[in-house]
């Protein structure tokens, strides 16, 4: 098993569409959690930090849940430029240690 | 965009060959981390480096090596290459602030084709 798990997608959602990624992780030790957003043979870049509070960002929202290892990330009214692949990352600790990255769940808004 | 370069963009090698690729990291960032990437998977960590010493490593064999110098400017070079040594190396700097939650940016990476 992965110690990071994603949706595996793609998902092909109309404008205008609210959609959610799911993602799980095994390791409990884990620290600090991310969505990070890679389009099409870029780098993958920071989309936003997720905490134990949840946290919303303009359309976007995550969410954490530490006891179900569960995270998520909810986009609403899906524009043409969110299509792209959407990567959840869990860094283990707080020594600069190795960050985690899952597949990554692939997104295309259509018109 | 993120402070984060690399060198070079593309390139193509032979099996059986050397290749080191370049980063520099974002200023004030003192960790650098480096990455590896296949088509429709997720970066897989090859190794991390801290003040020029090898501050944990992933999966990877020998042959996948690095180097960080003084301006914490990093290195990787990967011998005997490999058909599967195919994908995009992601270089990511981090700087030792706590508060940021050990956000990592990365640089545009370097693709490597071998052939």
């Amino acid at each position: 098993r992965k110690e990071v798990e994603q949706d595996p997608g793609p998902f092909n959602v109309p404008e205008g569409a609210t959609v959610a990624f799911n993602c799980t992780y095994s390791n409990s030790a884990s620290q600090s959690f991310f969505w990070y957003r890679q389009d099409c043979r870029k780098e993958p870049k920071l989309l936003m930090s997720v905490y134990s509070s949840g946290n919303e960002d303009g359309r976007f929202t995550a969410q954490l849940n530490r006891a179900s290892q569960y995270i998520s990330l909810l986009i609403r009214d899906s524009k043409l430029s969110d299509s792209a692949t959407y990567l959840c990352v869990v860094n283990r600790g707080t020594s600069y240690d190795k960050v985690i990255f899952g597949p990554g769940t692939s997104l295309s808004v259509i018109p | 965009e993120t402070g984060v370069t690399q060198s070079p963009t593309h390139l193509i090698k032979t099996r059986g060959q050397q290749v080191t690729l370049r980063c520099s990291s974002q200023s004030g960032h003192n960790t650098v981390s480096w990455y590896q990437q296949a088509l429709g998977q997720g970066p897989q960590f090859i190794f991390q480096y801290y003040r020029e010493e090898e501050n944990g490593r992933g999966n990877f064999p020998p042959r996948f090596s690095g180097l960080q110098f003084p301006n914490y400017s990093s290195e990787l070079n990967v011998n005997a290459l490999e058909l599967d040594d195919s994908a995009l190396y992601l270089c990511a700097s981090s700087s030792e602030d706590r508060r940021r939650g050990n956000t990592i940016y990365f640089g545009e990476g370097s693709w490597l084709t071998v052939v």
